[in-house]
């Protein structure tokens, strides 16, 4: 089946500093990914999607230049948090849109398996 | 606009009962409809989607769930909860031909033994 790969899981920085989330479809590709935030005893949030080759479409209150999103290659995604704050420490999870499976698996969202940041 | 709501943030059921999870949708278009599963510390795993078809749909560890256009819902059941049913249950909506997807605030599901 398909399976998302979400690296880091756990990443700790320090206020200031930029991190990067990585998000990969390992058995299929992934035209389409998104990016949530999910607060705690709340929703998942859409923050983006992601169209590989082109630019990401943010939801109304997402800072794109916070929260710079890459999508280079039919596999590949990246979010990168900038300058990063504590009000931005979450958990950020990916997903990805599996057009391309047949049956029971098409067009879901599999999603990776998260990254906790934590901003010192 | 597209909004999904779960009644009841926490649901408490003893090992063997009914589970019940209730979610309704609001959409201006036909939607499609999910439920996920998320294991602490893990993603959000598919249970089951209603596209087109049957209204009843059936997914994996025994849940199901009745697409009911009139009522706007699309609950989630079980007829008899297993300790490693524990998990929080999230309802999701897609629409604009699977382009986005919106989830409910989740449903934090106990088994009791």
């Amino acid at each position: 089946g398909a399976v998302v790969s979400q690296h880091p899981s756990r990443v700790i920085c320090k206020s200031g500093t930029s991190v990067k989330i990585e998000c990969r479809s390992l058995d299929f590709q992934a035209t389409t990914m998104f990016w949530y935030r999910q607060f705690p005893k709340k929703s998942l949030m859409l923050m983006a999607t992601s169209n590989e080759g082109s630019k990401a479409t943010y939801e109304q209150g997402v800072e794109k230049d916070k929260f710079l999103i890459n999508h280079a290659s039919l596999t590949l995604s990246t979010l990168t948090v900038t300058s990063a704050h504590p009000e931005d420490s979450s958990f950020y999870i990916c997903s990805a849109r599996t057009v391309l499976l047949a049956g029971a698996g098409a067009n879901v969202l599999t999603f990776g398996a998260g990254s906790r940041l934590t901003v010192l | 606009a597209q909004s999904v709501t779960q009644l009841g943030s926490h649901v408490s059921v003893s090992e063997g009962a009914l589970v019940l999870l209730r979610c309704n949708y609001s959409s201006s278009v036909p939607p499609y409809l999910f439920w996920y599963v998320q294991y602490p510390n893990q993603g959000l795993q598919l249970l089951l989607k209603y596209t087109t078809g049957a209204t009843l749909v059936k997914g994996i560890n025994g849940f199901e769930a009745e697409f009911k256009k009139s009522e706007t819902s699309f609950h989630l059941t079980k007829p008899s909860a297993h300790m490693s049913d524990a998990a929080e249950y999230f309802c999701a909506v897609s629409v604009d031909n699977f382009n986005k997807f919106y989830f409910g605030s989740g449903t934090k599901l106990n088994v009791k033994p």
